[in-house]
């Protein structure tokens, strides 16, 4: 089956730092990634949704400087927490868009960040 | 916009049915999803069902689509202790958009 690899799956740093989360699709091409923020106990939450070669479209009151989202191949997408700070931290999950019939999102196993 | 409701806890024993519930409200979705979500993980993709169909299933899943009523059920059969775990429904409409979920169903099997 289709396969999301997301990479770390888990980062702790200081408040301050830029981190990057790479999100890649292993065997099947992805026009279109979405990256999501979950709270604990809380459902998905739409951050972005990013087009292979193109801007990223943001949600409203997601911050676009902060949340750096680049797209540069069918296969790779990353997102870049910059200047992190502890309100920050979250989980993190990648999506990537299969163009098959029913266009299934098939995610990532998460991104745990931890800003101290 | 669109939403899309669950209920948000389902208790069962291990070895009876579980019958997870949603409704939507895009009268124009394509394509209905239920994804399983693992402590600490990311979401897997269980079923889906095209709107033009009422029945769908794969071995131990059911799931029923009422388009009239806009109403999705998942049916576990034989629920087994690693069937706990959170369940999303979500509805995508046409054209490229992302999906919307529902708030998910947190299912816990009690042996």
């Amino acid at each position: 089956g289709a396969v999301v690899s997301q990479h770390p799956s888990w980062v702790i740093c200081k408040s301050g730092t830029s981190v990057k989360i790479e999100c890649r699709s292993l065997d099947f091409q992805a026009t279109t990634m979405f990256w999501y923020r979950q709270f604990p106990k809380q459902s998905l939450m739409l951050m972005a949704t990013s087009n292979e070669g193109s801007k990223a479209t943001y949600e409203q009151g997601v911050e676009k400087d902060k949340f750096l989202i680049n797209h540069a191949s069918l296969t790779l997408s990353t997102l870049t927490v910059t200047s992190a700070h502890p309100e920050d931290s979250s989980f993190y999950i990648c999506s990537a868009r299969e163009r098959t019939g029913y266009q299934p999102q098939h995610f990532g196993d998460g991104t745990r960040l931890s800003i101290l | 916009g669109e939403d899309v409701e669950q209920s948000l806890f389902l208790s069962v024993r291990e070895g009876d049915s579980s019958v997870i519930n949603c409704t939507y409200t895009d009268s124009s979705s394509t394509y209905l999803y239920w994804y399983k979500q693992e402590p600490g993980a990311g979401l897997q993709l269980l079923t889906y069902i095209f709107s033009n169909m009422d029945m769908k299933q794969d071995q131990r899943l059911t799931v029923l689509l009422n388009k009239k009523d806009k109403h999705l059920s998942l049916r576990i059969a034989d629920t087994q202790t690693g069937d706990s775990a959170i369940y999303f429904c979500a509805e995508k409409a046409s054209g490229n958009t992302p999906l919307v979920f529902g708030k998910g169903t947190r299912l816990s099997v009690i042996a």
